[in-house]
């Protein structure tokens, strides 16, 4: 269909809560990543899906942050016990992988906690 | 790891040309190139996959040196649209597809 997608938009949520970032890759596309994006900084390497192949999650912060991702489909980022220095904008992107690895980005999630 | 971008910022004015640079202490098997504008998400440029390899979209071109480790992005004429944040992504030889971006080069054009 049309682009990668991520819901919510925004989040706002209290200290010590756990929240759930969506995100809906490029249909057909076999590789997903996880970005992280603090205000006015670059982009933070989280994780990394391609396939049926074991994630990458060599960019994760603390065992605080998890991701899953069903086939080559949805993935959700789960951050428990949120701290405030989780508030980010978290950036989800696809590509192709293999042949042709450009990364198409979603919008983001702004995440604040408060 | 991360790789190293350079110049942090860079005001132009309309026509003038720049060029951003990224460099890597790892062996590199690619170098990606993305504008952000504010309060957007990353669009991407360009990929570069072999060493010495020259891409082109459209006034905006980068270059590829594998043995240097090391990337250009060109822009010639720049226009106002140009403006944004530019961010470099390597992916390091061993290190499968994760990208890791550099800090990103803010270029601002002026009329």
């Amino acid at each position: 269909g049309a682009g990668v997608s991520q819901s919510p938009s925004n989040k706002v949520t209290e200290k010590g809560k756990d929240v759930e970032l969506r995100c809906d890759p490029i249909s057909g596309h076999t590789a997903l990543y996880w970005y992280r994006q603090r205000l006015g900084q670059g982009l933070e390497f989280l994780i990394y899906f391609q396939g049926n192949s074991a994630p990458d999650k060599s960019g994760l912060p603390s065992d605080r942050f998890s991701a899953e991702r069903t086939g080559e489909s949805v993935s959700t980022l789960t951050i428990q016990r949120t701290q405030q220095e989780d508030s980010a904008v978290y950036l989800c992107a696809s590509s192709l992988a293999v042949s042709e690895r450009a990364q198409f980005f979603g919008p983001g999630t702004r995440l604040t906690v408060l | 790891q991360q790789p190293v971008q350079s110049p942090q910022a860079v005001i132009l004015r309309e026509g003038e040309d720049a060029v951003i640079n990224c460099s890597s202490s790892k062996a590199l098997y690619s170098v990606h190139w993305y504008r952000q504008k504010h309060g957007e998400a990353p669009v991407f440029l360009m990929i570069l996959l072999k060493g010495g390899e020259q891409k082109g979209h459209e006034k905006i071109s980068a270059s590829f040196n594998e043995k240097k480790q090391q990337s250009s992005l060109y822009l010639t004429a720049s226009q106002l649209s140009y403006s944004g944040t530019y961010f470099c992504g390597t992916e390091t030889r061993g290190g499968g597809f994760k990208t890791i971006f550099g800090a990103g080069t803010r270029l601002f054009v002026k009329a």
